[in-house]
């Protein structure tokens, strides 16, 4: 069974910085591109960002570009996103995804609130 | 960057209708769009990959279609488990593009 479980969610004041964590299981990580998605509460799907599936190329949104760096690793089965700089619209629930033919393997979720 | 135009907003349908959804792209994309189904405080899940290949699992009165830049979710005889909110993807090129929903209800 396929699985992805974020964790490293909660609350951080504006301007600090927060990881991310997703653990992978039930398919070949090391063979799929993965990706951050997130979701503000009561609003649509956003991509924030994409890695290869051998951590040699990323893509970011405009609005995080230079404050938040997704990564890998593959012997871990682990993606990760570090968030800096965080701002009250960074507030959402973040979606680990896998990045293939679309997006078909989804975590539950990690709910992150940027408030001071 | 690519616009996603997704409509309606929002549908009422009855059971056993047929139901469209769309998505304009505002340039070519390919056949690189995919349609999600999200319910209430679930993550989303995968229909429609590559404009109109079925995801796994999925029930086959899912359907998707392309025609240029307009891209198609059909669902055939709806049922009460098809509501939700349905989304629509391209990841031709960064930044990928999500549509702004549609929120399906039964009537």
């Amino acid at each position: 069974e396929v699985q992805l479980v974020e964790s490293g969610g909660g609350l951080v004041q504006p301007g600090r910085s927060m990881k991310l964590s997703c653990a992978a299981s039930g398919f070949t990580f090391s063979n799929y591109g993965m990706a951050w998605v997130r979701q503000a509460p009561t609003k649509g799907l956003e991509w924030v960002a994409t890695i290869s599936y051998d951590g040699s190329s990323t893509y970011y949104r405009d609005s995080v570009k230079g404050r938040f760096t997704i990564s890998r690793d593959n012997a871990k089965s682990t993606l990760y996103l570090q968030m800096n700089s965080l701002r009250s619209e960074d507030t959402a629930t973040y979606y680990c995804t896998s990045n293939n033919y679309g997006f078909a393997y989804w975590g539950q979720g990690t709910l992150v609130t940027v408030s001071s | 960057d690519i616009q996603m135009t997704q409509s309606p907003a929002s549908l009422s349908a009855s059971l056993e209708e047929i139901v469209t959804i769309t998505c304009q792209a505002s340039q070519d994309i390919g056949n690189y769009l995919s349609w999600y189904q999200q319910k209430p405080g679930k993550s989303p899940q995968l229909l429609i990959h590559s404009a109109t290949s079925l995801a796994d699992g999925v029930p086959s009165r899912f359907s998707g279609s392309r025609s240029g830049t307009q891209y198609s979710l059909k669902i055939n005889r709806l049922q009460v488990e098809d509501t939700g909110i349905y989304y629509c993807l391209q990841h031709y090129s960064a930044p990928y593009t999500f549509g702004a929903g549609t929120k399906l209800e039964l009537k």
